[in-house]
């Protein structure tokens, strides 16, 4: 069965910092990688990763995908409080259609 | 507003009564998820249909869980006999089906089985 693990399960930095969290995953017939942000409400899209090796870009965030070492991360700079949530990592694999997440990371800026 | 679209938002009830709860998917996704998310957990995939057909069912979806999407729009999900362990966020999503599956959630329904 499909797994997804992230690490770590929190992390709690202070604003302007740089954080990096992680996804590594088990999947047969990989299909892609998602990563999501969920503050008190529904998961909201972030990115979505097919391609070992390009960097997803999108402000101060970024994501990159290893499909040979199967691992996935998701680089924030100069963080904000308004950066704190919980990301999800998610897969698909192309025997199915529904998203495999992890358990989220809980990142937490301090001011 | 063009996003996923939930209903109810909250919904408290009592051990035994039975719940309906609606999602209307972004209008031009085919596809359609149902799932669901307890505290400190992700989301756990419950079912999905393509236009009308539910093609798949997690093995969590016991008896007492029904889907449907009779017009191929929106869909309902229907909880009889609650039990407090169905207190739960369910979240519903959809997408385009294009080859990587990209999926949007909507807001999700906070059911509390007291």
């Amino acid at each position: 069965e499909d797994k997804v693990v992230q690490s770590p399960l929190s992390l709690v930095v202070h604003e302007g910092d740089t954080v990096t969290l992680n996804c590594s995953y088990e999947v047969t017939n990989f299909r892609s990688l998602l990563w999501y942000k969920q503050e008190k409400k529904a998961p909201t899209f972030l990115f979505m990763l097919t391609s070992s090796g390009i960097e997803k870009k999108s402000g101060r965030l970024s994501s990159i995908l290893d499909k040979k070492e199967l691992f996935s991360i998701l680089n924030i700079t100069a963080t904000q409080t308004g950066d704190s949530a919980v990301y999800l990592c998610a897969e698909t694999n192309f025997g199915n259609e529904k998203l495999t997440f992890g358990t989220g990371t809980r990142l937490t800026i301090i001011p | 507003d063009t996003g996923v679209s939930q209903d109810p938002r909250h919904k408290i009830t009592k051990r035994g009564q039975n719940v309906t709860f609606r999602c209307d998917p972004i209008s031009e996704h085919n596809r359609l998820y149902w799932y669901r998310q307890t505290l400190g957990q992700g989301p756990e995939f419950l079912t999905y249909f393509q236009n009308e057909a539910q093609l798949e069912k997690s093995r969590l979806l016991s008896d007492r869980f029904s889907a449907e999407r009779p017009k191929g729009s929106f869909s309902t999900l229907e909880i009889q006999r609650t039990e407090q362990g169905d207190s739960a966020m369910y979240l519903c999503a959809s997408s385009s089906g294009t080859v990587a599956n990209e999926q949007f959630f909507g807001p999700g329904t906070r059911l509390t089985v007291l």
